[in-house]
């Protein structure tokens, strides 16, 4: 049963911690995507990786650090530079040779 | 600067009935565009995609047109069906560092609501 899993689903802290959000997938994808969606608006692009190793910051990484230790994992930590954390957080993954990603459940961040 | 724009925040349509939804673009770079349909709390599914050298893709009951020279896209769903109530993303990808793995610009969204 292939797919990409996030958890938790949902996810409460206060204000001033870390929080990391785990994203996990077994497409054998080498990219993955960190995004985050607030109401009303499309979904920003936070980070993402091509390759294990190796990451790029997309169009608003800030207050935001990655990891890619392992070709399935991609874990996104909110740090407490980030000034409005709460929002829906996704992730995604796409194949080699492909444009089409394909997203996990996401999860859901309030910070009190 | 948004460059793929939804400009209908929302769409309601009769059962049965056919259902557009539009999309435009202003990054001529872009070269594949894909539909993507989100319910409240989930993530996005992967609905249709469509290459900038096809003007039309067809999926059974979606289809997605493409007008390059109006840096135009639609969304047809026919017929329209109460499950296909939900939010409708469209995004594009542009050619990245030689590879394929193309960042996603998404639009806002728009809300479609098909009534029985």
């Amino acid at each position: 049963d292939g797919g990409i899993t996030q958890s938790p689903k949902y996810l409460f802290r206060k204000e001033g911690q870390n929080v990391t959000l785990s994203c996990e997938q077994n497409l054998n994808h080498d990219a993955m995507y960190w995004y985050r969606q607030d109401p009303g608006q499309g979904l920003r692009l936070i980070y993402y990786s091509q390759i294990v190793n190796d990451f790029q910051k997309g169009d608003i990484a800030e207050g935001y650090s990655v990891s890619r230790e392992k070709k399935e994992s991609f874990p996104l930590t909110v740090t407490s530079a980030q000034k409005n954390p709460t929002a829906f957080y996704l992730c995604a993954s796409a194949g080699q040779m492909s444009d089409t990603q394909y997203f996990g459940p996401g999860t859901r961040l309030t910070v009190l | 600067d948004q460059q793929v724009k939804q400009n209908s925040p929302s769409l309601s349509v009769q059962e049965g009935r056919i259902s557009i939804l539009n999309c435009d673009y202003t990054n001529s770079m872009f070269d594949y565009f894909l539909w993507y349909k989100k319910y409240p709390a989930e993530g996005p599914t992967f609905l249709i995609s469509i290459s900038s050298i096809k003007d039309k893709n067809e999926d059974g009951r979606f289809t997605v047109f493409l007008n390059k020279s109006a840096k135009h896209l639609s969304l047809h769903i026919v017929p329209s069906q109460p499950g296909d109530s939900a939010v409708y993303f469209c995004a594009a990808s542009a050619p990245y560092g030689g590879t394929s793995y193309g960042k996603l610009t998404f639009g806002q969204g728009t809300i479609l609501t098909v009534h029985p």
